[in-house]
């Protein structure tokens, strides 16, 4: 089955600060890769994906970006301020099902 | 957008006793749900996956009688944690799939907040 590796497990940054986050997967035939923020107590919500004809993604501040070849994708979140400051989840799957990575607790500091 | 709602979105019950959620897609409708399970500062793993009109699919490792999974109809799934233990506390979060091409997208619900005592 799938394998998603998440890193790093914690992100510190000053507001303003870029951050990045690194997910590689082991599936060859995932196809799609969303990326989710966890507020503390809340459900997961998407915040941008990407899908596997696709090299590159930006909405605003959040950008994700795929290499099929190496089985790698990042999150990048540009100009970060305090209420990005959440758990991050990666994700793959070639199906229905998606594997998430282990999360990214990232946290600004104003 | 699409929206799922679980309910109770908290639970206290005592050990040895039965607590059932509910998870429905209140706008479309889901053939297929999900049910995680996370702990402190953890992932989401993947209980089951929720077939209506048919047996739940359930992950290695977990006890399918113990987490009952009813998917009735298009809109409602249901798991059932049976004679609960203070090791099954955890949030409880279900997810229903809208397929978009060759991929699916999920759409959570609010989570359910298990505690037994």
């Amino acid at each position: 089955g799938e394998n998603v590796e998440q890193h790093p497990s914690t992100l510190s940054v000053q507001e303003g600060d870029s951050a990045v986050i690194k997910c590689t997967y082991s599936d060859s035939a995932s196809n799609y890769f969303p990326w989710y923020k966890q507020e503390l107590g809340k459900r997961p919500q998407l915040i941008i994906d990407i899908r596997s004809n696709v090299g590159e993604k930006k909405d605003q501040r959040i950008a994700v970006t795929l290499n099929k070849t190496a089985k790698h994708f990042s999150l990048h979140i540009t100009e970060t301020q305090p209420e990005d400051s959440a758990v991050y989840f990666c994700a793959a799957s070639s199906s229905y099902i998606p594997t998430f990575g282990r999360g990214t607790s990232l946290i600004v500091h104003p | 957008g699409a929206v799922v709602s679980q309910h109770p979105s908290w639970v206290i019950c005592k050990s040895g006793t039965s607590v059932k959620i509910e998870c429905r897609s209140l706008d479309f409708q889901a053939t297929t749900m999900f049910w995680y399970r996370q702990f402190p500062k953890q992932s989401l793993m993947l209980m089951a996956t929720s077939n209506e009109g048919s047996k739940a699919t359930y992950e290695q490792g977990v006890e399918k009688d113990k987490f009952l999974i009813n998917h009735a109809s298009l809109t409602l799934s249901t798991l059932t944690v049976t004679s609960a233990h203070p090791e099954d506390s955890s949030f409880y979060i279900c997810s229903a799939p809208i397929s978009s091409g060759r991929v699916a997208e999920q759409y959570f619900g609010p989570g359910t907040r298990l505690t037994v005592t």
